[in-house]
């Protein structure tokens, strides 16, 4: 199973919006509404913070939304803010029942 | 509240073994759930390893499966991999996590253990 394509890096600056992608195939993203998003800071755990495609686990600030257009999901942070700073992994749920992980997206709060 | 917590040796030799367990507390493995294993090597991404529900279902990831094998000690409320043959490949942090469905890690993770393969 290949990896999903985000894009190595983002940027944006406090209060600015940005989105990260994920790509995938319709045996994976497109075929599923199993998309997850989870943030890692520097030697900390993945934390949960999209599931199906667009929940908010309860906890997660509603600055954190999710969506999908065909083969693609998408995490849109509002309001950026210097704690966002992070990497962000997107997963999907596949057709052989396994699970496949995006490369990452490092987040960086200018 | 759950918690989870990884626990075995921070250094395995090549060609060995891998064997660590995690060990469940605030929720009886028996009474639901998958539970499941994620890797990462230092400076990567994650990698999904596999998935066990209570009475023994499992996934595996195929890349890994020859290798892989999970298991649940319910009496212990606690979760088991062992992964054979390891290589330098295989150096990363270890996390467990029970999982949304059978395979997607919740917001339950360990604080994850760095499993090192020495030559």
């Amino acid at each position: 199973q290949s990896a999903l394509t985000q894009p190595a890096s983002v940027s944006g600056s406090p209060g600015q919006s940005i989105t990260i992608s994920c790509t995938g195939t319709s045996s994976d993203v497109g075929g599923y509404n199993s998309v997850s998003w989870y943030q890692q800071h520097p030697g900390k755990a993945p934390n949960l913070m999209i599931y199906e495609v667009s929940n908010r686990p309860s906890g997660v600030s509603n600055r954190f939304s999710g969506s999908k257009s065909g083969n693609t999901a998408s995490l849109t942070i509002s309001g950026l803010q210097a704690e966002d700073e992070a990497d962000y992994y997107c997963s999907s749920y596949t057709s052989s029942s396994t699970l496949v992980f995006g490369g990452g997206t490092k987040l960086t709060v200018l | 509240q759950v918690q989870l917590q990884e626990s075995g040796p921070g250094l395995v030799k090549a060609s060995e073994t891998l064997s660590l367990t995690c060990a469940v507390s605030g929720y009886s493995i028996s009474s639901g759930y998958y539970w499941g294993w994620i890797r990462q090597p230092p400076g990567k991404g994650l990698e999904w390893i596999g998935s066990i529900s209570h009475s023994g279902s499992t996934y595996y990831n195929p890349s890994l499966k020859s290798r892989v094998t999970i298991s649940v000690d319910a009496s212990k409320n606690q979760f088991s991999l062992k992964l054979s043959s390891v290589t330098a490949a295989d150096t990363a942090v270890y996390y467990c996590a029970r999982l949304l469905g059978v395979v997607t890690p919740s917001g339950y993770w360990g604080q994850g253990t760095l499993v090192t393969v020495s030559s």
